[in-house]
């Protein structure tokens, strides 16, 4: 069964700090892809980075970047210097490129503080 | 400017009552789909169409229906058989990932329904 699994529910980071959010996921597949969004109090679904799973380097995005372990099954967010409008809630998903659907963990809800 | 429309952004059912939730996209996006979202659930897909006059069930389509007359245009019907309908909906497009490997979904700011 292909899953992603989110295990932190909640995280809090201080302003200007960094912060990892950790992903992992399931699947026999060998072509995948890996995705992160944020989602703000507003309700809408915001793309932050993508990694394919034959990319050899870890994706990286402004102060966004995806720590990549292949064997480790891993793909797991990194934002540095956190900023007060980082809080929101943050989804890992996983599209297996034999398919055209987009399987999403539980989140993490993350909050900045002063 | 380019984007996801849903609406309305909250809604109410009464029991026994069908209610319809609207999605329309002007991104020529060949794709659409239909997320439910829970507290502490994430998101679920419910249906999906990859071409006008065609779609398919997600993992939780019981309750649901939807057409896609239109390419622009996904409207999802939540019917009196869906007996847990509170929830928070995302519409969401993209090409046609079949064809591509890296293309992301684009989401509507979504719709809250609520039973009363």
């Amino acid at each position: 069964a292909q899953k992603i699994t989110q295990t932190q529910p909640g995280m809090f980071v201080q302003e200007k700090e960094a912060v990892t959010l950790d992903c992992t996921y399931d699947t026999s597949d060998q072509s995948y892809g890996l995705f992160w969004y944020k989602q703000p109090s507003s309700g809408e679904m915001i793309f932050l980075i993508y990694q394919g799973s034959y990319d050899e380097q870890n994706a990286t995005e402004g102060r966004y970047s995806l720590n990549f372990q292949k064997a480790r099954k891993s793909a797991n967010l990194v934002i540095s210097a956190s900023q007060l409008g980082d809080s929101a809630m943050y989804f890992c998903a996983m599209r297996p490129y034999n398919t055209d659907k987009l399987i999403f963990g539980t989140g993490t809800r993350l909050q900045v503080f002063p | 400017d380019g984007g996801i429309t849903q609406s309305p952004k909250y809604l109410f059912r009464k029991e026994g009552q069908n209610v319809t939730l609207s999605c329309e996209q002007n991104l020529n996006h060949d794709a659409m789909y239909w997320y439910r979202q829970d507290p502490g659930q994430g998101l679920r897909l419910i249906y999906y169409s990859q071409i006008v006059n065609d779609f398919q069930k997600g993992d939780i389509a019981e309750g649901y229906s939807v057409s896609r007359e239109k390419k622009e245009s996904f409207p999802l019907t939540v019917t009196s058989a869906q007996k847990n309908p509170t929830a928070f909906y995302l519409c969401a497009s993209s090409i046609d990932l079949r064809r591509t490997t890296n293309e992301k979904l684009f989401f509507g700011s979504g719709t809250q329904l609520s039973v009363l």
